[in-house]
């Protein structure tokens, strides 16, 4: 089974702080991203990665970084938290590249509020 | 238009009836289609991938893909109140290295 892993479910930071989001998968995937997900938006794409070292912006990168230092794992920064940035955070991993069974599976998760 | 449509509900079934899920996408080349299933607090699940027109079955659950009309759908049969959730529906779009994700669709499964 894939396993994908989130450091926390439920975080609670302050107007400015630097943030970090942990993601850590166990299938040896190619291929790492971060979402978040708000009522009435839906899932949007932050930033992916398809090899260490390797990123990717996706339709919402402002106000976020990532770090792909080892292929098992993608870590989400928030330079400077907003309140604006208080939603879930959600990991996923495929396998890639682009071929048929490119399927991503899903970390539990990660509820940030920013206060 | 948005790029992966879906009705946002709720949709309201009988157990025991058969919930149909439609999704519609706005690449012609779009290659790839994936049904998730999210519990709500929870993290989505993949429960179905369907790459060719035609229909794919697995157990009770059943994707259908017409690339021409740019149209997928999902089809549980013998609904039971566990079936209750958020559906999203998520399309590769073209040589794109992402999926697109619809807002989903909130079903709920009536004793």
């Amino acid at each position: 089974d894939v396993k994908v892993t989130q450091s926390s479910r439920y975080l609670v930071k302050r107007t400015g702080e630097k943030v970090f989001l942990e993601c850590v998968q166990d299938m040896d995937h190619e291929n790492m991203f971060w979402y978040r997900q708000d009522p009435g938006l839906g899932l949007r794409l932050i930033y992916f990665s398809y090899d260490v070292k390797m990123k990717e912006k996706g339709d919402i990168p402002e106000g976020y970084s990532v770090s792909r230092e080892k292929k098992e794992r993608f870590s989400l920064i928030l330079e400077s938290a907003s309140t604006n940035q208080t939603s879930m955070y959600l990991c996923a991993s495929s396998l890639g590249p682009l071929v048929d069974g490119y399927e991503q599976y899903f970390g539990p998760g990660t509820r940030l509020t920013v206060t | 238009q948005k790029e992966v449509e879906q009705n946002s509900g709720p949709l309201s079934v009988p157990e025991g009836a058969i919930a149909s899920l439609n999704c519609t996408y706005s690449d012609r080349v779009s290659q790839s289609f994936f049904w998730y299933r999210q519990y709500s607090g929870k993290s989505p699940e993949l429960i179905m991938s369907i790459y060719s027109n035609g229909d794919k079955e697995d157990g009770r659950f059943t994707a259908q893909l017409n690339k021409a009309s740019q149209y997928v759908s999902l089809l549980i049969r013998d609904s039971q109140p566990s079936d209750s959730a958020t559906y999203l529906c998520a399309v590769k779009m073209g040589g794109a290295q992402k999926l697109v994700f619809g807002q989903g669709t909130r079903l709920t499964i009536n004793p």
